[in-house]
């Protein structure tokens, strides 16, 4: 089945600066990489995600890359605010319809 | 906006007893799942649901749980005799065919 590692486990920022989060996964077969957010005792809300077909796709202050070759993806937010303290996660899936396979997560805390 | 529910939002049990969480996806969507959290750890696939029928299933997912989808609107998760390592939250999620998968706010279960 497929894995997903995920790095940092703790990620601590200056208000302003960029952060990156980075994730391999196993599955070479895996197409469907989305990145969650999660708030303390709240639910994983989606931020971003993006298909094998595309090799990085941009959200305002949050982008992703993907590079199908090496099976690693990042999560890119740029100008962090308190705000984007959270825990993110990635996952994979092999299409969109299948479970997905988490990360075990990024503590991001934005310093401020 | 259409969200999923869950309830109840905690439930405590004595080891061996049965439980039985329930969700309610989003009316439009046709594939649903379950995914548990235990505390400050990772988000793990139990199990996927669709057209009536388990589609996917992780090994966590043994005989002690089960899923149903008892009417067009219910969808729920028995565990049938719980341990002390079933204390986790529990998560539904339902999503369209290829979109976003959207979360419920959790049910936690406390196993004493």
């Amino acid at each position: 089945g497929e894995n997903v590692e995920q790095h940092p486990s703790t990620l601590s920022v200056q208000e302003g600066d960029s952060a990156v989060i980075k994730c391999t996964y196993s599955d070479s077969a895996s197409n469907y990489f989305p990145w969650y957010k999660q708030e303390l005792g709240k639910r994983p809300q989606l931020i971003i995600d993006i298909r094998s077909n595309v090799g990085e796709k941009k959200d305002q202050r949050i982008a992703v890359t993907l590079n199908k070759t090496a099976k690693h993806f990042s999560l890119h937010i740029t100008e962090t605010q308190p705000e984007d303290s959270a825990v993110y996660f990635c996952a994979a899936s092999m299409v969109s319809a299948d479970g997905l396979t988490f990360g075990k997560g990024t503590h991001l805390i934005i310093q401020p | 906006e259409p969200e999923v529910t869950q309830t109840p939002s905690h439930q405590v049990t004595q080891m061996g007893q049965e439980v039985i969480l329930r969700c309610v996806p989003i009316s439009n969507h046709l594939y649903f799942y379950w995914y548990r959290q235990i505390l400050g750890q990772k988000v793990e696939f139990l199990v996927s649901f669709y057209n009536n029928e388990i589609s996917e299933k992780s090994e966590i997912f043994d005989d002690q749980f089960s899923v149903e989808r008892p009417d067009g609107s219910n969808f729920t998760l028995k565990i049938r005799s719980t341990k002390l390592e079933d204390s986790a939250m529990y998560f539904c999620a339902s999503r369209v065919a290829a979109g976003e998968l959207f979360f419920g706010e959790g049910s936690r279960l406390t196993v004493l």
